[in-house]
């Protein structure tokens, strides 16, 4: 069983709208909690890093927020751009390993 | 190099194949992980190496599967028998250390028929 499990799997936005991406772990303990971007045919590349004890973290219009407690995090993307179309995937890691979820599929369209 | 290289980008074997992924990690960096992700799947661990070593091949599926990385530098994936359910895409990722941020690849489809 999958342990990090996110929703929606996909989901579909209009150019300058706003979404939030979920992501539930049970992955424990844990080194910090990422949030990757991947375009269709590429690699995934690091959007935000969180250690447990972070609460928000974010980087231009990607806002990430983890709560360790219920262990969830959040990603929040403001504004969207035809851009933003890909697969965002949430990754908890602890030492070396990365447990990464499905994925969630965003497309913005104009 | 300015990141990770990864070659061929697209591999089509015949089954029972043998078949060499190659990945050239970032300048430097120590660590090199390889993984396989499936079609709407979330990447899965396979192997990692600190320098030559493959700390941790825990996640390799069987035996026809092997990592080498010779001289602490670049790594090659290595499947023999190919079978159907190899086809995926493999994706190489570095770091400067253990537990660093991992920068990937652009990953090998490989399509086994």
């Amino acid at each position: 069983k999958n342990q990090v499990e996110q929703s929606p799997q996909s989901l579909i936005i209009l150019e300058g709208k706003n979404c939030t991406l979920q992501c539930n772990y049970t992955v424990s303990p844990f080194s910090n909690l990422r949030w990757y971007k991947q375009d269709t045919g590429r690699g995934p590349v690091s959007l935000t890093i969180m250690t447990f004890s972070e609460n928000t973290k974010s980087n231009g219009r990607y806002t990430a927020t983890l709560d360790a407690d219920t262990k969830q995090s959040s990603l929040h993307i403001t504004a969207s751009q035809l851009s933003d179309s890909a697969s965002y995937i949430c990754v908890v890691s602890f030492d070396y390993k990365l447990s990464f979820g499905a994925g969630t599929t965003v497309t913005v369209r104009a | 190099g300015a990141g990770v290289s990864q070659t061929p980008s697209n591999k089509v074997t015949e089954k029972g194949k043998y078949v060499e992924l190659r990945c050239d990690p970032i300048s430097g960096h120590t660590a090199l992980y390889w993984y396989r992700q499936s079609l709407g799947q979330g990447p899965e661990f396979l192997i990692y190496f600190q320098g030559t070593g493959a700390a941790d091949d825990s996640g390799l599926p069987n035996d026809r599967f092997f990592a080498v990385r010779p001289e602490g530098s670049v790594s090659t994936l290595k499947i023999q028998r190919t079978e159907r359910g190899d086809s995926a895409v493999y994706l190489c990722a570095s770091s400067l250390t253990l537990g660093a941020e991992a920068f990937f690849g652009q990953g090998t489809r490989l399509t086994v028929v």
